[in-house]
C-alpha cells in the first residue's frame, strides 16, 4: 500500500547539535516528496521538496533533506538546532489515490530544542 | 506569510448548525485545497478545487462540501455539525492543478470548535 510515515511522534535535540527528522515513504512510480513545518497556532509552511535531480535538497531557514530511493526515505537534516526550529514537523508525498494524484501528509514530528 | 489567507480565525458553533469557511488562494494560483487536521486523524485532504472545477476529492463527508468561485476564491461548507468536525480547518493554493511537483502553500488554518 502506498504510505508515508514518520516513525518519530517526537525528537528531541539540544541547540547547536545536529537534527534528524525521519520520513519513509511507500509509492508505485517516482516520489515526490515534501517537508513541512507547523508552529504553534499557525498554518503549515513549506520547506523543501525532492522532484528529481541531486538527492541532497536544501530548503528555508537552514533545512535540508536528503532523498534516499534505496531506503525509501528522506529524512530532514539540520546541522545546528536552534530553539526557534521546535515545531512540528509533516513529511508528505504527491501520490496516486483513489483516482486522483493527492498530497499526503505523515502524522507529524514534533522537534523540541532544549538551550 | 504565505499569501494565502483564511476567514475567519476561529468559530463557535452548536451541534447541527452549518458554518461557511473562506479562503482565498495567492495571487496567480489556480487550485485550491481543502484540509482538515484534528488529533486523532491528523492532516487529511477533504478536496481539491481547479480554476472553478472539484479536481481531486479526499476524506469529504456527504455533511461538507466546497465550491469555487469565478474570483478563484473557494469556501468550505460545513453542515449539521457533530462534536467530531471540530478541528482546524487549513485551506492550500497552487499555481497549476494535476501537476505532481507543485507545491501548495497554506493558510492560516480555521479552529472550527463545535459545542
Amino acid at each position: 500500500a502506498q504510505s508515508v510515515a514518520q516513525p518519530e511522534d517526537q525528537v528531541n535535540v539540544a541547540e547547536g547539535n545536529p537534527l534528524t527528522v525521519k520520513c519513509t515513504y511507500s509509492v508505485s512510480g517516482n516520489p515526490y516528496l515534501f517537508w513541512y513545518v507547523q508552529y504553534p497556532n499557525r498554518g503549515l509552511q513549506f520547506l523543501l521538496k525532492y522532484i528529481t535531480g541531486d538527492n541532497l535538497v536544501k530548503g528555508s531557514y537552514g533545512f535540508e533533506a536528503e532523498f534516499n530511493k534505496s531506503q525509501t526515505s528522506f529524512h530532514l537534516k539540520k546541522p545546528s538546532a536552534l530553539v526557534s526550529d521546535s515545531a512540528l514537523y509533516f513529511c508528505a508525498v504527491r501520490m496516486f489515490s483513489g483516482g486522483y494524484n493527492k498530497l499526503i501528509f505523515g502524522a507529524g514530528t514534533r522537534l523540541a530544542v532544549h538551550p | 506569510d504565505s499569501g494565502v489567507t483564511q476567514t475567519p480565525k476561529h468559530l463557535i458553533t452548536a451541534t447541527g448548525q452549518r458554518v461557511t469557511l473562506r479562503c482565498s488562494p495567492r495571487s496567480g494560483d489556480l487550485s485550491v485545497y481543502w484540509y482538515q487536521q484534528s488529533l486523532d486523524q491528523g492532516l487529511q485532504f477533504l478536496i481539491q478545487y481547479y480554476n472553478g472545477e472539484e479536481r481531486a476529492k479526499g476524506n469529504i463527508l456527504e455533511r461538507f462540501s466546497a465550491q469555487q468561485f469565478p474570483d478563484l476564491h473557494s469556501e468550505l461548507n460545513l453542515s449539521s455539525l457533530e462534536l467530531g468536525d471540530s478541528a482546524l480547518y487549513f485551506c492550500a493554493s497552487s499555481v497549476g492543478g494535476t501537476s505532481n511537483t507543485d507545491t501548495q502553500y497554506f493558510g492560516p488554518g480555521t479552529r472550527l470548535t463545535v459545542l
